[in-house]
């Protein structure tokens, strides 16, 4: 089955404890992308990847970090989360960039973090 | 830097009745406009999406308007199920990069 597999799903964690929250894909997409969806804001691009080559940040990267090693995997890294960092994530990926413009933007089925 | 303007935040419709989501965009470079629905605890999913080559587009009981020289695109949902409770996103494809932008969401609730 063609999905976007996210873990954790449920995570709470104390402030500047390091987390990862891993994503994979076995779509074989070139493109990956991380967002982050609160409440009145919609979802919000924190890193997005074109290519095994190719990572950059997205409209809120402050405070995230982001490694793709493998053209499968696309981790999110909080080196130091604080509570404004409470929130769903969700990673996502397309077969390459340019599908973007057909909105063929698969997504995993999130992660909910709460920082304390 | 939210640069697709949707609304209403969330609505209630009876079932059988007309859901109707409003959002308006600023420049893009692409004319494609996708919709995505999202059930609660999971992720966005496309539901159905237009190329302003035409002005409508229906899929189902799913209706995509769109107006170039307005900038705006709106989706009407025909018939409303309790099973089209859910967030629904527009987005449209952003000037220069390879990102969508995506409204703030609308949660529509139908009524049995």
């Amino acid at each position: 089955e063609a999905q976007v597999t996210q873990n954790p799903r449920y995570l709470i964690t104390v402030t500047g404890k390091k987390l990862t929250v891993t994503c994979s894909q076995n779509m074989n997409h070139e493109y990956m992308s991380w967002y982050r969806q609160d409440p009145g804001l919609g979802l919000r691009q924190i890193y997005y990847s074109m290519n095994v080559e190719v990572t950059d940040k997205g409209d809120v990267p402050e405070g995230y970090k982001v490694s793709r090693k493998e053209k499968r995997n696309f981790p999110l890294i909080l080196e130091s989360p604080s509570p404004n960092q409470t929130s769903l994530y969700f990673c996502a990926s397309s077969l390459i960039a340019q599908t973007l413009n057909t909105g063929e933007l698969f997504f995993g089925e999130g992660s909910r973090l709460t920082v304390l | 830097q939210q640069q697709v303007k949707q609304s209403p935040q969330s609505l209630i419709v009876q079932k059988g009745g007309i859901s109707i989501i409003n959002c308006a965009y600023e420049n893009t470079a692409f004319d494609y406009f996708p919709w995505y629905q999202q059930f609660p605890g999971k992720g966005p999913a496309l539901l159905i999406a237009i190329r302003p080559d035409v002005s409508e587009k229906k899929e189902g009981r799913f209706t995509i308007s769109f107006n170039k020289s307005a900038k705006q695109f709106s989706l009407h949902i025909m018939d409303s199920q309790p099973g089209d409770s859910a967030t629904y996103f527009c987005a449209a494809p952003r000037l220069n990069d390879y990102k969508l932008s995506f409204g703030a969401g609308t949660t529509v609730t139908v009524r049995a």
